[in-house]
């Protein structure tokens, strides 16, 4: 089972500021499988990223993603106060077998 | 735009089982690409993925819940099910119904997999 490790756990930062958010894989994932979602509180999760640099349908150009075999980041360039959400990371490897990480809540001051 | 909802019973005893029931709002589910997908979100915790139900009926699932899971899929309906048998407080979450998309994009000659709909979730509680 690949296990995916989200840091920080928190970030508090202002409007405009960057963001950079990491997830770490126990083992190599494919990068075209490698997605990653926001969500808010009451709301469902919303896809964001997948294959790891692919912004969604209607994803701000703020949104992006990186990386490769078992470090992944994603970078919000520029905060707006709507950007305060939880952000997690989902890898799907081979079998199939399907995991999150434990997702980086995203204060904005 | 293609919605997904959940219906469930909310309250569920110890040992009994968990049935849940998603309703996709057009015929989707007969899609190739498309593989119907449960997760669920305990309280303060992070997601977990149960499993998915392709149209054709293959499952496969996490293999932390494997021996309690069911699944099944109606394309005449529209639906596909969950069932998870001999549930404990441990399985009181937000069940999420979402479509999961296996996409090859022949430009790049890559295929990719994601999950791109949601259900707003049903809230399932185990409790005596």
């Amino acid at each position: 089972e690949i296990v995916l490790t989200q840091s920080p756990g928190t970030l508090s930062l202002s409007p405009g500021e960057r963001a950079t958010l990491s997830c770490r894989a126990s083992q190599s994932v494919s990068s075209p499988y490698l997605a990653w979602y926001q969500q808010k509180p009451g709301q469902a999760p919303r896809l964001l990223i997948y294959g790891t640099t692919n912004r969604a349908t209607g994803i701000p150009d703020r949104f992006s993603g990186s990386g490769s075999e078992t470090d992944f980041t994603l970078t919000i360039s520029r905060l707006e106060p709507e950007d305060s959400a939880v952000y997690y990371c989902q890898q799907y490897g081979s079998m199939p077998q399907i995991s999150f990480g434990g997702g980086t809540k995203v204060e904005i001051k | 735009q293609v919605q997904l909802q959940e219906s469930g019973p909310g309250l569920v005893k110890p040992s009994q089982t968990l049935s849940l029931t998603c309703t996709v709002s057009d015929d989707s589910v007969r899609g190739d690409n498309f593989y119907w997908n449960w997760i669920r979100h305990h309280p303060g915790r992070g997601l977990e993925w149960i499993g998915y139900i392709s149209y054709s009926g293959s499952t496969h699932s996490n293999p932390s819940l494997r021996s309690r899971v069911t699944m099944s899929v109606d394309t005449s309906k529209n639906q596909f099910s969950l069932k998870l048998n001999s549930v404990t407080a441990a399985d009181t979450a937000l069940y999420y119904c979402v479509r999961g998309v296996y996409q090859f994009d022949s430009t790049a000659d890559q295929s990719y997999w994601y999950f791109d709909l949601w259900g707003r979730g049903s809230l399932i509680t185990v409790s005596s």
